[in-house]
């Protein structure tokens, strides 16, 4: 039982390129999320799918998009990366009781030079 | 708009000592309350959460939050804290509505 798996766990891209990072859960939660993490900040909302085929802006969604391919899967599109998308960012998955997140990967590490 | 405040960015306990962590948040309506663990290099881990009802929440690895509405916490505890408990903490504020916001987080640290 993988849990949230999240690939790659570590990048490091150059300002202007392009990169998806992706994000499965076989737990069959119907909500999933995509979070930043900052030191000091705690973690923001970029995006949330509610249910296979939707999705919404969270807090901070400038700079991001996503896709939620199916149940288990939802990606994180990064189209021009920026060095203030240099973070780490985690993936969850929820609405198993409520819509909240409730289990989480384990990150993917971005830097942007 | 939603907030929490996490007043202790780190705390140093020693081992088999008991540990409080405060978490006050600003909420409009009756908020969902939750406390997560963060190992090094790993994603958080639900600790506890609550909704309604009994405002003493029990978790899982023996810790437990207290939900005081005329205070606006809900702080964490555990009676007898082990090494495995260093981490950071976050404790989050929101509704069902698929947004918590988090705090900033409490760094622990366990002596021996």
């Amino acid at each position: 039982n993988a849990g949230v798996t999240q690939t790659p766990k570590f990048q490091v891209l150059k300002t202007g390129q392009s990169m998806t990072l992706q994000c499965a859960q076989d737990m069959n939660h119907n909500s999933m999320y995509w979070y930043r993490q900052d030191p000091g900040m705690g973690l923001r909302l970029i995006y949330y799918s509610a249910s296979e085929g939707t999705t919404d802006k969270g807090e901070v969604p400038n700079g991001y998009n996503v896709s939620r391919l199916n149940k288990r899967e939802f990606s994180l599109r990064l189209e021009s990366a920026a060095p203030s998308q240099t973070s780490v960012y985690f993936c969850a998955g929820g609405g198993l009781y409520s819509n909240q997140p409730q289990h989480f990967g384990d990150g993917t590490r971005l830097s942007i030079l | 708009a939603q907030s929490v405040t996490q007043p202790d960015i780190h705390i140093t306990v020693s081992e088999g000592a008991s540990l409080e962590l405060r978490c006050n948040y600003s909420y409009g309506a009756t908020p969902y309350l939750f406390w997560y663990v963060q190992s090094p290099g790993q994603g958080l881990q639900l600790l506890l959460k609550y909704f309604s009802g009994d405002t003493l929440v029990q978790g899982i690895k023996g810790f437990e939050a207290e939900f005081k509405r005329s205070q606006s916490s809900f702080n964490l505890r555990k009676p007898s804290v082990h090494w495995s408990d260093a981490a950071e903490y976050f404790c989050a504020v929101g509704s069902n509505d698929y947004k918590l916001s988090f705090g900033a987080g409490t760094t622990v640290t366990v002596r021996a």
